[in-house]
């Protein structure tokens, strides 16, 4: 089945540095691919999705592009925040396109320091 | 559009006790999926209703059920608390109609089991 590595946190940067996160998949096909946020006690939001191959998707100044050739979904920010600091996901559905299952990845910290 | 709701925000139980949480979809929303989150596993799924229906079902005991009401309410509802269920459950909803599997997740219910 479809599956997702995130690399492991936790990531600790200083306001204003560049980040990368990366992420890889096995998936059949060429699904969706989404990035959500968790900020303390609080659920998921959806930070930016790619639909399809060499989609890039942005949002607040994140971006990820979907590389199929690499198997890659890597978020990247050029100037991190304090209030960037959060978990992020990688994820993809778990099956058919048609499905409400998501297929998280472990998940990495990310810790901005002013 | 009002988010996704999920009721109680935190539950404290003792083992052997039942529990059943609530979940509100987005209006229009006609799927819902429910994810345990804990340290050690991580985003796990759970199930996913759509129409009164469970279409998928995660690897969970069957002391974790779920049913989905006509007007898309779900709720989940786990027996025989154990202490490894106390978590972080998350309900999602999606436009199943829609292609791109993106779930809108809501704040979670903290289940804590003493």
């Amino acid at each position: 089945g479809n599956s997702v590595t995130q690399m492991e946190g936790p990531v600790t940067l200083s306001e204003e540095a560049f980040l990368t996160i990366n992420c890889t998949y096995t998936a059949t096909g060429y699904p969706s691919l989404f990035w959500y946020v968790q900020y303390p006690g609080e659920g998921l939001q959806l930070l930016l999705k790619a639909t399809k191959a060499d989609d890039k998707g942005s949002n607040k100044g994140f971006e990820a592009t979907y590389r199929k050739e690499t198997t890659s979904f890597h978020l990247e920010k050029g100037s991190v925040q304090v209030s960037d600091s959060a978990v992020y996901f990688c994820a993809l559905p778990g099956g058919s396109s048609n499905t409400g299952k998501l297929i998280f990845g472990q998940g990495t910290t990310l810790q901005v320091k002013p | 559009k009002a988010g996704v709701t999920q009721t109680p925000r935190y539950l404290i139980k003792t083992r052997g006790q039942q529990v059943t949480l609530s979940c509100s979809p987005i209006s229009g929303h006609r799927s819902v999926s429910w994810y345990q989150q804990t340290p050690g596993q991580g985003l796990q799924f759970l199930f996913e209703y759509f129409s009164e229906t469970q279409r998928n079902k995660g690897n969970f005991p069957g002391r974790f059920s779920g049913r989905q009401f006509s007007n898309s309410r779900s709720e989940m509802n786990v027996s025989t608390l154990e202490l490894g269920d106390s978590a972080l459950y998350l309900c999602a909803s999606n436009d199943r109609d829609g292609i791109y599997n993106e779930q809108f997740f809501g704040p979670g219910t903290r289940l804590t089991v003493l």
